[in-house]
């Protein structure tokens, strides 16, 4: 198994809504990230997470939380967005943190 | 502060032609330099990576230089495909302090290939 699944595919919330975006790899990668991508725009870096522990919060907001259950899973939680952040949500993962990603196919979140 | 730079920003070829895509760089301390090929929608998937070192790498139709010592890199694709129609990212990780890389993105070229 040599991908990366992101589920669900799209998610439309509310600004009040909780909702959770999954992140899965068998892989036996040790490194996961969240990006958050933009139209027509690069991925930007949100998190890191290395051998299950945080590394890396790239000062992003509180109501962007990140857990990681076990070694093959990565949820983001969220909670009170806004319309700003709508975008596509990308998980990737790499054998260690200085490897080459392997990104899944993203979430399409749109926040109404 | 790290920078990647893509060139052009966005390009149309006919099918069947080969094409050049340019990605210059202010990274430092330098690590790798990798290409990744985003079809709109979808995660970015890895064409090449490279390293110091390294001064072409090919992939099938994806031939990848660099040239670290003036900081550019080309993706070079030939008798290109419609399958070929897509946002190609060039991204360059460099070392931190401590252990572990830290990516920079370019801001990607939008290719079309048109019939």
């Amino acid at each position: 198994d040599t991908e990366v699944t992101q589920t669900p595919k799209h998610l439309v919330m509310g600004m009040t809504n909780k909702k959770s975006l999954k992140c899965e790899q068998h892989m036996g990668h040790r490194a996961m990230y969240w990006y958050k991508q933009k139209a027509k725009k690069p991925p930007e870096l949100m998190f890191v997470y290395s051998y299950e522990k945080l590394s890396i919060n790239e000062s992003v907001p509180s109501r962007f939380s990140p857990e990681c259950p076990n070694s093959s899973l990565l949820n983001l939680h969220l909670h009170a967005l806004q319309p700003e952040d709508s975008a596509l949500y990308l998980c990737a993962s790499s054998h260690e943190v200085a490897d080459t990603q392997y990104f899944g196919p993203g979430t399409r979140l749109t926040v109404l | 502060k790290n920078q990647v730079e893509q060139s052009p920003q966005s390009l149309i070829i006919l099918e069947g032609k080969n094409c050049t895509l340019q990605c210059n760089y202010t990274v430092s301390p330098f690590s790798n330099l990798r290409w990744y090929k985003q079809d709109t929608g979808r995660g970015p998937v890895s064409l090449t990576i490279m390293t110091f070192s390294e001064n072409t790498k090919s992939n099938g139709r994806y031939t990848a230089t660099l040239d670290a010592d003036t900081k550019q890199s080309s993706l070079h694709i030939t008798a290109s495909q419609l399958s070929d129609s897509a946002s190609y990212i060039c991204v360059v990780s460099a070392g931190v302090t401590g252990g572990g890389n830290k990516l920079t993105f370019g801001t990607g070229t939008q290719l079309k290939v048109e019939l």
